[in-house]
């Protein structure tokens, strides 16, 4: 079946870094891409950005493109989130999601289809704390 | 970057009810990729609408979304106890994607 299974909860201290993992299975990896949610404690659902496996381009959200990096190894399935200069702030739960569709249209490729984020994974508890 | 405002913040409804939950665009989202997900308390979101106004698969057909533009809906026609979560909007445009602050559907 369609999964992604994420790594383990973490806990960093302040201006440390954190590497999340997310394992894809049942599915043609680079057919999709890989975007990355988070939710803090108390708080809404934030979207962080997202890659695309088949040619490694990323997209993030503009308040932390600065300290992330998105990342995909093919010949394992797996997509990585890795932020640094950590905060307090980046307590979360983190997710990712399969989304969106990397197809073609009209002969461009790759063309992108947003049919929303469908399959997720169980979420990586990231403790940040002194 | 676009804001979605969701409204109202929470509801208080008796099972049986029928309930609309709004999500207003700072501005147009192209294709109507606007997506609403329910989320509860120790699990992954989940999706329900995808391009304002399809089910997702598996999705009951008391859910169903609305809207183009800048302005949507999510209607659930009838509540039952495992509709009572949190509710998220969630636009897709300009390489950049960002969701509302949610609504609470909470048990009067």
């Amino acid at each position: 079946q369609i999964q992604l299974v994420q790594s383990g909860p973490d806990v960093k201290k302040p201006w440390g870094s954190v590497k999340v993992s997310c394992k894809a299975s049942g599915y043609t990896f680079t057919n999709y891409g890989i975007t990355w949610v988070r939710q803090a404690p108390g708080q809404g659902l934030e979207w962080m950005g997202w890659i695309s496996p088949d040619n490694g381009n990323t997209f993030y959200a503009q308040q932390i493109q600065d300290r992330v990096a998105m990342t995909t190894d093919t010949s394992t399935n797996t997509a990585y989130m890795e932020l640094w200069r950590l905060t307090p702030n980046d307590t979360a739960v983190y997710y990712c999601a399969r989304e969106p569709y990397i197809g073609c249209s009209g002969g461009s490729c790759p063309y992108y289809y947003y049919y929303g984020m469908g399959v997720w994974g169980q979420g990586t508890t990231v403790t940040v704390s002194s | 970057e676009i804001v979605l405002t969701q409204s109202p913040g929470t509801l208080s409804l008796f099972p049986g009810e029928r309930v609309t939950l709004s999500c207003r665009a700072s501005q147009t989202v192209r294709s109507n990729y606007v997506a609403w997900y329910q989320h509860k308390p120790g699990q992954a979101p989940r999706l329900l609408i995808f391009g304002a106004s399809n089910r997702a698969s598996g999705i009951p057909d008391k859910f169903s979304g609305g809207g183009s533009g800048t302005d949507f809906t999510l209607t659930i026609s009838r509540l039952e106890p495992e509709d009572f979560a949190v509710y998220y909007c969630q636009q897709y445009g300009s390489s950049s994607g960002t969701f509302g602050q949610g609504t609470k559907v909470e048990i009067k």
